[in-house]
């Protein structure tokens, strides 16, 4: 079946500090990969999707199909970059997320 | 454009009455779903449209669950008969046609079951 799994319900760091959340999958085809994320009191918004191959807000995620996995990796936090994050993989047109984790950055 | 826009924010009613969610997504978006989203879990899929035609839907959505897109814009979805398991909140979301394109999510519905 397929399977999005964030095995961390909470990550906390110090600004500065490198930051990295997990995300694993099971997929049997060829896996499309989106990080989304929320912030306190804002809608669900997309962050990236592997496909871009792009950094946003200095986070970069890179597919590892051998891993199965799909982490998230900024190398400096920010206060700002606290929030709630989730990764899903897109099956046919719907999306299965994960149970997301909540990243807190201490000044 | 505001983006997916989502009516009422928060609905509570009592066991046993039924509820509506409107959904309106951003404008050129063919596409249009539902999700379902309880506290501590990320979303979970309902069902979703293009343009009216409804394409796919989830076991979670039982037979108490029906929604609608008549004209190929707005959504609605109804839920009869509610019970205290359908607290959560309800999550709608548009995309254009094609691949690789993103979801685009707005505020959601929270529904309180008393």
């Amino acid at each position: 079946a397929q399977r999005v799994t964030q095995p961390e319900k909470l990550l906390s760091v110090f600004k500065g500090a490198p930051v990295e959340l997990k995300c694993n999958y099971s997929y049997s085809g060829s896996p499309e990969l989106f990080w989304y994320v929320q912030y306190s009191r804002q809608r669900l918004q997309l962050l990236l999707r592997h496909i871009s191959r792009e950094s946003i807000k200095g986070f970069t995620a890179d597919l590892n199909k051998g891993e199965t996995s799909f982490h998230l990796k900024k190398p400096f936090a920010q206060e700002e970059d606290s929030a709630m994050y989730y990764c899903a993989l897109k099956k046919t047109d719907k999306l299965i997320f994960g149970t997301g984790t909540r990243l807190q950055v201490f000044p | 454009d505001t983006g997916v826009s989502q009516d009422p924010r928060h609905k509570i009613t009592k066991r046993g009455q039924n509820v509506t969610f409107r959904c309106d997504p951003i404008s050129e978006h063919n596409r249009l779903y539902w999700y379902r989203q309880t506290l501590g879990q990320g979303p979970e899929f309902l069902t979703y449209f293009q343009n009216e035609a409804q394409l796919e839907k989830s076991r979670l959505l039982s037979d108490r669950f029906s929604a609608e897109r008549p004209k190929g814009s707005f959504s609605t979805l109804e839920i009869q008969r509610t019970e205290q398991g359908d607290s959560a909140m309800y999550l709608c979301a548009s995309s254009p046609n094609g691949n690789n394109q993103p979801q685009h999510f707005g505020d959601g519905t929270r529904l309180s079951i008393l």
